[in-house]
């Protein structure tokens, strides 16, 4: 199992501002993965962090506005730049554990982010 | 295409019924994972049970019990003699043995005291 710490839990920014979301993990992981949660939908991956290479984006998610760094095996940081009202949602990092039958992904507690 | 779908947007169930949440899902691999999730008001998300492709077991454990049926491609999730400390929304979710985690739109559940 994974245990994941990210900070900040919540916070309310002011447009045009950015925010960057910390995510450390107790174990070595190969990827970490970034969603978006927007109010009353399901998670979206924005991205898969690599250590060592540059983050992976989905279809509709850009470096420029969603930039995100892995120095480490155990940290990741992603960023939301120039944010926006649209941009008020849930972000949560998490790691899987392949292991078979024991395959699973954790999450962070999530950071709750309000744009005003 | 949806990998996988939670028709039910919102349930509504006074305590101590019943109620079973849907899934659906749709993958050509032969080899994957389904998963379901519990998302509670503080917003965390707690892992509730995993099983692979194949594995149709059903399973059983204390109120929950979840029923995998490859021919009709779902894995749904009763919650029996429900009580408030389960409303929360809900996701189900596959993984075809890559890296990716396909989520459901979730299924919003509200036990009425």
């Amino acid at each position: 199992s994974a245990v994941i710490s990210q900070k900040p839990s919540r916070d309310i920014c002011q447009r045009g501002t950015s925010l960057t979301i910390q995510c450390q993990v107790d174990s070595q992981v190969t990827m970490m993965f970034w969603y978006r949660q927007q109010p009353g939908q399901s998670l979206t991956l924005i991205a898969t962090a690599n250590q060592g290479s540059e983050a992976t984006y989905e279809s509709g998610f850009v470096i420029d506005k969603f930039p995100i760094s892995r120095p480490n095996l155990t940290f990741s940081t992603l960023t939301v730049s120039n944010m926006s009202p649209e941009d008020s949602s849930i972000y949560l990092c998490s790691v899987e554990d392949w292991g078979g039958p024991n395959t699973e992904a954790f999450f962070g507690q999530g950071t709750r982010l309000t744009v005003v | 295409a949806q990998k996988v779908t939670q028709a039910q947007t919102e349930i509504s169930v006074v305590e101590k019924e019943d109620v079973t949440l849907d899934c659906v899902y749709e993958t050509r691999d032969t080899t994957y994972y389904l998963f379901w999730y519990k998302q509670p008001p503080s917003g965390e998300l707690v892992f509730l049970i995993r099983r692979n492709s194949f594995d149709e077991q059903n399973e059983i454990s204390g109120r929950y019990s979840w029923n995998f049926q490859k021919s009709t491609s779902s894995f749904n999730f009763t919650i029996t003699a429900s009580q408030v400390v389960d409303s929360a929304v809900y996701f189900c979710a596959l993984s075809e043995g890559g890296n990716q985690f396909y989520f459901g739109t979730g299924t919003s559940l509200t036990v009425i005291p």
